[in-house]
């Protein structure tokens, strides 16, 4: 089945520091989603991304959709303690059901 | 905000027992989905449902598991007979279609 390559694996950073993830894959996906996981809790939506080549916002978050479809980055900016969590890539094809594959995460913990 | 409902959060039962995890998806949603995180992993797909058949199913999701909708509100998943390495934290998911999926909470199966 495809793979997502999710990295770093974990980051610790600074309160106020930008951050930087990303994710690739050997194949194309239709859609890339970001979601964020707290602990006990389900991923919840952060970013949706449907074009190759779209740059999208929400908030202090930015994601986007690599030119090729097999890749993504998101970048949070001026981080607070707040965002300290883990963060999943998930591509989509809608000719496969739909399914979402992740990505393995990035472990972000913000050091105040 | 609507939500995906999880019920119940956590079950433990003894090695091949049945169980029945329960999901009750956003109301206006027509597309179903289970995932499945073994703890300390990513998220794997597992089934999606729609129009009241699968469409699809990963490789996980073998002949000791299935879904149904059995009224307007519900989907579920059942094991049949549980097995040590069916412990992990199973989410629900709903979506309207080329529309980003929406997950509930999970509930933690522990098999003893």
């Amino acid at each position: 089945g495809q793979q997502l390559n999710q990295s770093p694996q974990s980051m610790f950073i600074q309160e106020g520091e930008d951050v930087s993830m990303n994710c690739t894959s050997s194949s194309i996906f239709n859609t890339w989603l970001w979601y964020k996981q707290d602990p006990g809790e389900g991923p919840v939506l952060l970013i949706a991304l449907y074009k190759a080549g779209e740059l999208t916002s929400n908030g202090r978050l930015t994601a986007q959709f690599g030119i090729t479809r097999k890749d993504s980055f998101l970048n949070i900016s001026a981080s607070i303690p707040s965002d300290v969590g883990i963060y999943f890539c998930a591509g989509q094809n809608n000719n496969a059901g739909n399914m979402l594959t992740f990505g393995g995460g990035t472990r972000l913990m913000v050091k105040p | 905000e609507p939500e995906v409902t999880q019920t119940p959060s956590h079950q433990v039962t003894q090695m091949g027992q049945e169980v029945i995890l329960r999901c009750v998806p956003i109301s206006n949603h027509l597309y179903f989905y289970w995932y499945r995180q073994i703890l300390g992993q990513k998220v794997e797909f597992l089934v999606s449902f729609y129009n009241n058949e699968i469409s699809e199913k990963s490789e996980i999701f073998d002949d000791q598991f299935s879904v149904e909708r059995p009224d307007g509100s519900n989907f579920t998943l059942k094991i049949r007979s549980t097995k040590l390495e069916d412990s992990a934290m199973y989410f629900c998911a709903s979506d309207r279609g080329l529309w980003p999926q929406h997950f509930g909470d999970g509930t933690r199966l522990s098999i003893l």
